[in-house]
């Protein structure tokens, strides 16, 4: 079974402009999950989709967003870059998360680095 | 490959040494806790799980161990090989309650054959 994808794996944007980060969760599962890593702050949680809605949201600021289709497959987008959204992006699926652990399959990350 | 950051503790051991990898967590109403690995380029993969009701965990060369008194996860990796080099987290969730995990800062082990 093929794990999560995420494309592009490598991004370079300006400050102002906005980006579209894709992720394809395993086939089966239904709740994605994306996660902001960087040296300073670590992992911290964005925000989760399970059947096309948002479930749950971290302490973010609006300009970033997210959506899930159908198929579950996720994108999430960040508008008007900042320096400091220079970060590694990790989407996670997992079969259901809605109490107790379900295991969450970690995607290897969409670089992201605003000049 | 992709590399976590410049910030993170290091712990730095010879091929067959055993590791100690530490991590204390902030909730004291966890009851769920999970080690994650991240290698190079690659997205965390979990390791090994603990429940609060539980003081240690064995898996195939690891151990978690808890200390519920202290907030005090550690993580043993036993006969560390060059292929355990990554970064570890450990992650405390409240069960039933919460199904997102909040993730410590990661300790980087380097193991030099």
């Amino acid at each position: 079974k093929a794990g999560v994808t995420q494309t592009p794996r490598y991004l370079i944007k300006t400050r102002g402009q906005q980006v579209t980060l894709s992720c394809s969760p395993i086939s089966g599962h239904r709740s994605v999950s994306w996660y902001q890593q960087t040296p300073g702050q670590g992992l911290q949680f964005l925000f989760e989709y399970f059947s096309e809605t948002q479930r749950n949201k971290g302490n973010f600021p609006g300009r970033f967003s997210g959506r899930q289709f159908s198929n579950s497959r996720s994108e999430m987008n960040v508008s008007t870059l900042e320096l400091g959204d220079s970060a590694l992006y990790l989407c996670a699926s997992s079969l259901e998360q809605r109490g107790g652990y379900n295991e969450q399959f970690f995607g290897p990350g969409t670089r992201l680095t605003v000049l | 490959g992709e590399s976590v950051g410049l910030h993170l503790p290091t712990l730095s051991v010879q091929e067959g040494d055993n590791s100690i990898i530490n991590c204390a967590y902030s909730n004291s109403a966890s009851d769920y806790f999970i080690w994650y690995k991240q290698e190079s380029g690659k997205g965390p993969q979990f390791i090994i799980d603990i429940r609060s009701n539980m003081d240690k965990r064995q898996g195939q060369r690891v151990t978690v161990l808890l200390n519920k008194t202290v907030k005090h996860l550690s993580l043993q990796i036993a006969a560390t090989q060059p292929g355990d080099s990554a970064v570890y987290f450990c992650a405390e969730n409240i069960e039933w309650e919460s199904y997102i995990p909040t993730f410590g800062r990661g300790t980087s082990l380097i193991v030099h054959p």
